[in-house]
């Protein structure tokens, strides 16, 4: 069972250059959601999705699009990229939080470097 | 605004038990506490998490006061493999997210 895998799990970008972070999880969760955190703080919701087809906005989602075509997958698309977007980028699954058997998992994380 | 409160680190001596607290002074009913840690920027992982009643797991125990202000997080015998950043979150059933804060370094020395 592989539960949540982030693809790639490095990357370095110039200025301006796009990208798409792809994540996938096995566990048929319906949420899912990503995070990015920038040294010494704590994640920061990007976008997240409580189903397919829907995508919402989190606390940073300037400069980030994201799609949820397949239940499994969801991609987190940086146009133009910015240094500013230099970050580690978290993907997370889960059911609906709270009450019982209910938790969040994560990824093993993408680190994106813009020059 | 923040909706918890915690140390921004702690020692812990391995093999005894680590207390770490949390205050979330504006906590409403319908709302959950969870605890999450971070090891050495892997994707953070559950810990447990509870409503009013103390909750216990094979990895901690999570006590939260009568009143549902404060909560802690006891890890029984601390191991060095302990050693992370260690999150007190707050939020809704079906609130669909977490919002993270800056969490508590916990370090365990042997």
């Amino acid at each position: 069972n592989a539960g949540v895998t982030q693809t790639p799990k490095f990357r370095v970008l110039k200025t301006g250059q796009s990208m798409t972070l792809l994540c996938a999880q096995d566990m048929n969760h319906e949420y899912m959601y990503w995070y990015r955190q920038d040294p010494g703080m704590g994640l920061r919701l990007i976008h997240y999705s409580v189903g397919e087809g829907t995508t919402a906005k989190g606390e940073v989602p300037d400069g980030y699009n994201v799609s949820r075509l397949k239940k499994q997958n969801f991609l987190l698309g940086l146009e133009s990229a910015a240094p500013s977007q230099t970050s580690v980028y978290f993907c997370a699954s889960s059911y609906p939080l709270g009450g019982m058997n209910t938790e969040a998992f994560f990824g093993q994380g993408t680190r994106l470097t813009v020059v | 605004d923040a909706k918890t409160t915690q140390p921004p680190s702690m020692d812990c001596a391995e093999g005894r038990a680590a207390n770490l607290p949390c205050n979330h002074s504006t906590i409403s009913g319908n709302e959950y506490v969870y605890w999450y840690r971070q090891i050495h920027s892997q994707g953070p992982q559950y810990i447990i998490h509870g409503l009013k009643n103390n909750e216990t797991n094979e990895m901690a125990s999570l006590i939260i006061t009568e009143d549902r202000k404060s909560s802690t997080l006891i890890l029984p015998h601390a191991t060095l493999r302990d050693t992370a950043v260690y999150y007190c979150i707050v939020g809704q059933s079906n609130d669909y997210k977490l919002s993270f804060g800056a969490g508590t370094t916990v370090t365990v020395r042997a």
